[in-house]
Parts: C-alpha cells; sequence; structure tokens
C-alpha cells in the first residue's frame, strides 16, 4: 500500500505571496492532519479534517487554512507569507483520527525570502 | 491540558548498546495513546510504537520496546542493539483530542 505522499517536496516563495500544498493520505483513511515543524517552535498542530470538514484546529492565525476532498486528499493553504513561515510542512494520515497512529508524508520545505 | 516532555535535547550510545529516551506526560484522561516517531534528517517521520494507556503490557517491536509506567506518567523508548541507521531525532507524541509531540531528543550511534 502506497504512504502518504506530498506536494511539492520543495517551495520557494517571497513575502506577501500565498501557497498550497498537497497531501494525499494512504488508501483507506479519512483523517488528514497538518503540522508545522520549525527549529525555534518544534511540531506545531496546524488543523486536522475527516470526512471533509475540519474536526480540530491549533493556534494558527487565519493566514492558515485548509480542505479536504471527497477522496480524502486535502490541501493547505498560507496567504500573505511571512518569513517565519518557512518550515516544513508535515501531513500525517490515519484511519479515523482519535486515538489512532498517525503515518507522515515526507513533507514540504517551504522557504519565504 | 495535556503536556509531554522529553528532558533529552542529545543522547549518544555506542554501536550494538541499548538506549533509553525518555518522556512523560500530563492529562487527567483515562483513554490515551502513547507513541514514539524517528525522523531522520531527510524529514520524514517514522511511527516505531505505540502504547494505548489501557495496554496491560508494554509494547515491543523488533528492538524497540516501550517502558511504560502509568502511575508515573513516563513512556521511556528503548532501543537495543543500536545501529549507525538509528542515528536521528526521536519524537514522543501523546495523543488525546489530538497529537501532542515533545521537543525531541537527537540521538548520534557511535561506531
Amino acid at each position: 500500500k502506497a504512504g502518504v505522499t506530498q506536494t511539492p517536496r520543495y517551495l520557494i516563495k517571497t513575502r506577501g505571496q500565498q501557497v498550497t500544498l498537497s497531501c494525499s493520505p494512504i488508501s483507506g483513511h479519512r483523517s488528514v492532519s497538518w503540522y508545522q515543524q520549525t527549529p525555534g517552535q518544534g511540531l506545531q498542530f496546524l488543523f486536522e479534517y475527516f470526512s471533509e470538514t475540519q474536526r480540530n484546529k491549533g493556534n494558527f492565525p487565519g493566514r492558515f487554512s485548509g480542505r479536504q476532498f471527497s477522496n480524502s486528499r486535502s490541501e493547505m493553504n498560507v496567504s500573505t507569507l511571512e518569513l517565519g513561515d518557512s518550515a516544513l510542512y508535515l501531513c500525517a494520515s490515519s484511519l479515523g483520527g482519535g486515538l489512532e497512529t498517525q503515518y507522515f508524508g515526507p513533507g514540504t520545505r517551504l522557504l519565504v525570502l | 491540558a495535556q503536556k509531554i516532555t522529553q528532558t533529552q535535547p542529545g543522547m549518544f550510545v555506542q554501536e550494538k548498546e541499548a538506549v533509553t529516551l525518555d518522556c512523560t506526560y500530563d492529562t487527567s484522561d483515562p483513554s490515551y495513546g502513547l507513541f514514539w516517531y524517528k525522523q531522520p534528517s531527510s524529514g520524514e517521520m517514522i511511527f516505531l510504537i505505540y502504547q494505548g494507556s489501557y495496554d496491560q503490557q508494554n509494547a515491543t517491536e523488533g528492538r524497540y520496546s516501550l517502558n511504560f509506567q502509568k502511575a508515573r506518567k513516563s513512556a521511556n523508548l528503548v532501543i537495543s542493539a543500536s545501529q549507525l541507521g538509528d542515528s536521528a531525532m526521536y519524537f514522543c507524541a501523546f495523543t488525546g483530542n489530538q497529537f501532542y509531540f515533545g521537543t525531541g531528543t537527537s540521538l548520534t550511534v557511535i561506531p
């Protein structure tokens, strides 16, 4: 069974631009979560989607948004990029969320100049 | 509020030796899960082992075992017979309604 895939793997943007990252979960998994990882803040939870609905949300500004499609694929969007948004963005999928194991994709490295 | 703590920023271990990575958590929920992940320099988070709060026995997966002490709220990872490829960041994670990750421990295996 194929793992979690994320595209693109690397991205360079400038301040003020917006960016969309994509995540395809493991087949059959309906929950997708997004995380931001930086050296200073560590791993921080952004949001979780289950059956096209946002089920949980972390403490991030409204510039960070996401959505999930009927095939469970998910996208996250960051508008009006700031230098501090430079990070590794990780997507994880699980069967139904909750106490289940999350399986991570390879991540998207975003650099904002 | 849930909280998870890893107190060892960096650890060194000799190849073929065992090493224990510490993790403590704080929760008032009766039902929760504890996980360990490995993150090599490539960035991908690799699932290693899971322990449920109601599990009576400590979880084991190959060379990985989880030393679960519920009363002390600790979930330490034990890696036996360390290999050079074990050099990576290791994260402890706790889940109630969402995943909470610790700050990680950088493990270096010395030949």
